[in-house]
Formats: C-alpha cells, structure tokens, sequence
C-alpha cells in the first residue's frame, strides 16, 4: 500500500502568517498533486508537480516537489481567510493504477 | 475541462434501505471511473474503481456485496449502498479519468454525494 503522509493535520493561524503543508512518501511518485477542498464539495486541483525538484507558484502558493520525488510541501505566503478548507496532497505511485490521497490538512485562518 | 455530475447532492434514508448515487460524464466518454468515501474532515479514500463493460475492482476491506458498482455505459457508473447502516454515513465523491491523457493523475471529480442513514 502506497502512503502519502501529510502534516500538519490541523492547523489555526491569524491571517497575514505563513504557514506550510508537507505531504511526504517511501514511495517514489510520477507527479503528485496538491487539491483544495469545501466542505460539501468535491476536490479542487491547485497544480500538479511532475519534475523532481520542481517549484510552481500559484499567488501566494509555492509547491515543491522534492528531488526524489517522494515528498511535496505547500507554502501559503500572507494566509487570508479565503485559504480556509481542507487541503490534500494525492498523487499514483509507479506501481500503483489509482489516484490516492494524504490524509490531508485542515487549515482555518481567522481575521 | 470536462465535467462529472453526481446525483443526488445529500440523501437521507432509513437503516436497512438500499441508496443508488449515479455518477455521469457530461461531455465525455469515461472508461475508468472511481468511487472515493470520505468521513469529516478526513481524506478521500478509494474505494472501488470501476470499468465500463467489466467488474469494478474494490480496494481491501471494502465489501463487494455492500457496495454495488455498476458501468454499463461509457458515461454512467453507479454505486449502491446496500441495506444501509448508519456507519454507511458519509461523503461519497465519483471521479473520471481524463479521456484525453488517459491518466490517472488527472481526475475530473463529481460533487460529490453526502448520505445521512438514521
């Protein structure tokens, strides 16, 4: 079983922090990809990141992909309110046929 | 991009009673689709994933008898909760396989399907 670990689970800040999310593997993976998620709703992809070492900037997110390509973080730069929800690190492994997701990391930033 | 619907949106039933959640590609031919659970504030978890023309594939500890996938077309998979017991509860979200790739990397989601069991 392929396992993507994902830290923090929980996390509260003021608006204005920056915070950052890690998704990390024992497993190498072909791309992984980092989604945004509301309550009620379904996943939202952000980016995918395919390269190993590669750094994509979405605003104020930067996700990089290590360069083994068994890890991922997310850095949110001056969090708003906005950035509220759950988010997910998912990626397919290899060996593996299916997408499958981190655990995830619940973010609340309050004003 | 392509879209994935998903009916219906919330569901309530009673214990004991069977839930169909139908899974459509709008603008697209899905071979490949996947049925994920998700409990509050918890990740998504694959469940099945479901070939049109053939038996859906269900990850370990998943029961095949309590949850009946059906594709029998190229833009519809369904999944069936049997006799539902309140445990069923939970967020059931569908995806599809981008057709143009054709990789699992991109997935086209539903809205996904909150079902309530009393």
């Amino acid at each position: 079983t392929q396992l993507l670990e994902q830290s923090p689970q929980f996390l509260s800040i003021q608006e204005g922090e920056n915070l950052t999310v890690y998704c990390n593997s024992s497993s190498v993976f072909s791309s992984l990809q980092w989604y945004r998620q509301e309550p009620g709703e379904g996943p939202v992809l952000l980016v995918t990141v395919v390269t190993g070492g590669e750094v994509k900037k979405l605003k104020r997110l930067t996700f990089q992909f290590g360069d083994a390509r068994k890890d991922s973080s997310l850095h949110i730069t001056a969090a708003q309110p906005g950035d509220t929800g759950l988010y997910l690190c998912a990626g397919v492994s290899q060996a593996g046929t299916a997408l499958i997701f981190g655990k995830g990391t619940t973010l609340s930033v309050s004003s | 991009g392509a879209v994935v619907s998903q009916h219906p949106s919330r569901v309530i039933c009673k214990s004991g009673t069977s839930v169909k959640i139908e899974c459509r590609s709008l603008d697209f031919q899905a071979t490949t689709m996947f049925w994920y659970r998700q409990f509050p504030k918890q990740s998504l978890m694959l469940m099945a994933t479901s070939n049109e023309g053939s038996k859906a594939t269900y990850e370990q500890g998943v029961e095949k008898d309590k949850f009946l996938i059906n594709h029998a077309s190229l833009t519809l998979s369904t999944l069936t909760v049997t006799s539902a017991h309140p445990e069923d509860s939970s967020f059931y979200i569908c995806s599809a396989r981008d057709p143009v790739s054709g990789r699992n990397e991109k997935l086209f989601f539903g809205s996904g399907t909150q079902l309530s069991v009393l």
